[in-house]
């Protein structure tokens, strides 16, 4: 079945450590996000990427990490210099990087709590 | 300044009864689309319909409509019909063309919780 698989589902991380989040895709989509939730919010992005080897900043990149050596994954680094990291982390990918069309397919989210 | 503002927190609606959840964009680019999304509480985002700028009519798919009015600036998402299972939270979201300001990226309201009341 085709879809984006993230890993952990829940992940449980001390302070002052990395963590990193995996997304995997195999829609054949050029690009992919990164997407943070809070509790009772909406979306915000974190980085995208519209081609290998390439990706920007999305409007709250601070402390986080990203990289795209494959189509497949974009795995998000949630480093130590993120002060609030506690959140539902959602990945997505779409079959056109530019353009208006193409919705987003997300996967299922990863729980990160800082302890 | 925000490009998509739903100003409804929760709303409540009878089983069977139609419910409009509320959304308003902000965009200087002739070109975008906008989307609608459900996330139910176990965290899924759920792609329900899709309006283009230049779209001459009302996109539906099967119980959503999306009621666009490009002069106000406003895509409210039309539930006919309420079931249980629409109790979930929605989301509207818009994409910009190359002259946007946000262009490449789907930005995301804040939500709306719908309730469905049997």
């Amino acid at each position: 079945d085709g879809g984006i698989t993230q890993s952990p589902k829940y992940l449980f991380r001390k302070e002052g450590q990395n963590v990193t989040l995996s997304c995997e895709q195999n829609l054949n989509h050029d690009a992919m996000y990164w997407y943070r939730q809070d509790p009772g919010q909406g979306l915000r992005l974190i980085y995208y990427s519209q081609i290998v080897n390439d990706f920007q900043k999305g409007d709250i990149a601070e402390g986080y990490s990203v990289s795209r050596e494959k189509k497949e994954s974009f795995p998000l680094t949630v480093t130590s210099a993120q002060k609030n990291p506690t959140a539902f982390y959602l990945c997505a990918s779409s079959i056109v990087s530019t353009g208006v069309t193409g919705e987003l397919f997300f996967g299922e989210g990863s729980r990160l709590t800082v302890l | 300044a925000q490009k998509i503002t739903q100003t409804q927190p929760g709303m409540f609606v009878q089983e069977k009864e139609a419910v409009t959840l509320d959304c308003t964009y902000d965009t200087s680019d002739p070109s975008y689309g906008l989307f609608w999304y459900k996330q139910p509480s176990s965290g899924e985002m759920i792609f329900l319909i899709y309006q283009g700028s230049y779209d001459q009519q009302n996109a539906t798919e099967g119980r959503y409509s999306l009621n666009f009015q490009k002069a106000r600036k406003s895509a409210n998402l039309v539930i006919s019909a309420s079931q249980l299972g629409d109790s979930a939270m929605y989301f509207c979201a818009m994409r910009e063309g190359a002259g946007g300001t946000s262009y490449g990226k789907l930005t995301f309201g804040q939500g709306t919780i719908l309730t469905v009341h049997p």
